[in-house]
């Protein structure tokens, strides 16, 4: 059971915007930034999103992420292939004084 | 280039011990925390542990608290995760990670490619 609740699953088609939610409380999400990571199968996580909103160079700008409350997304619009993968938020929580992580959510584009 | 190597996994027994080692190369190591995130089969990504830039500050999930310990050693640019009392829930490819700063946040830029343990009879 992770700290940070996300669906499963998600897809869409080419070209269509996606939205991946990620659920948490106000010892995390609430009161901490929110990050988000691609893995590709077979890889080692990527960051694409930090502190809430911001993307890493080389991180194309049809990621954005957003926070409103305990809870945060990551959208993804003009959806690719390549985009297959699982998604996972992350945040700070200070009961943990640790980061925690979602359970993830795979991808699919159908 | 930044490059974080893993090595030390492997198949052990349970109750037996493990250490992992990343070695870090292409930035200044001692300028950043650390941490170590796993990702048993088939399953999501867990923080493990983590370490100051300094190596003062060390923090742990409670799944292995008492068991692991992170360290690192800057003149050699390695960090350590020691294991004991390793039990089959600690099954996974274990990875290292690079921080954005000194302190300890979920900011992790760069990955090793991961070392797997195996911990069974």
């Amino acid at each position: 059971q992770s700290v940070l609740t996300q669906p499963p699953s998600a897809s869409g088609t080419p070209g269509q915007r996606v939205t991946i939610s990620c659920s948490g409380s106000s010892s995390n999400i609430g009161t901490n930034y929110v990050y988000w990571y691609q893995q590709l199968p077979g890889t080692a996580p990527k960051l694409l999103i930090y502190r809430n909103n911001q993307r890493p160079s080389g991180v194309p700008d049809r990621f954005s992420g957003s926070k409103s409350g305990t809870s945060a997304s990551l959208a993804i619009s003009g959806l690719r292939s390549e985009d297959e993968a699982d998604y996972y938020c992350a945040a700070w929580d200070d009961s943990l004084s640790g980061p925690v992580f979602g359970g993830g959510t795979k991808l699919t584009v159908l | 280039e930044v490059q974080l190597l893993e090595s030390g996994g492997g198949l052990v027994q349970p109750g037996g011990s493990l250490r992992l080692s990343c070695a870090a190369s292409g930035f200044t190591f001692s300028s950043y925390a650390m941490s170590w995130v796993r990702q048993a089969p088939g399953k999501g990504l867990e923080w493990v542990s983590a370490i100051s830039g300094s190596g003062v500050s060390t923090n742990y999930a409670d799944s292995v608290k008492g068991r692991f310990t992170i360290s690192r050693d800057n003149s050699k640019n390695t960090l350590y995760l020691q294991m004991n009392s390793l039990r089959a829930e600690d099954t996974a490819v274990y990875y290292c990670a690079k921080g954005d700063g000194i302190m300890v946040t979920p900011y992790f830029d760069y990955w090793g490619q991961g070392t797997l343990v195996t911990v069974s009879s």
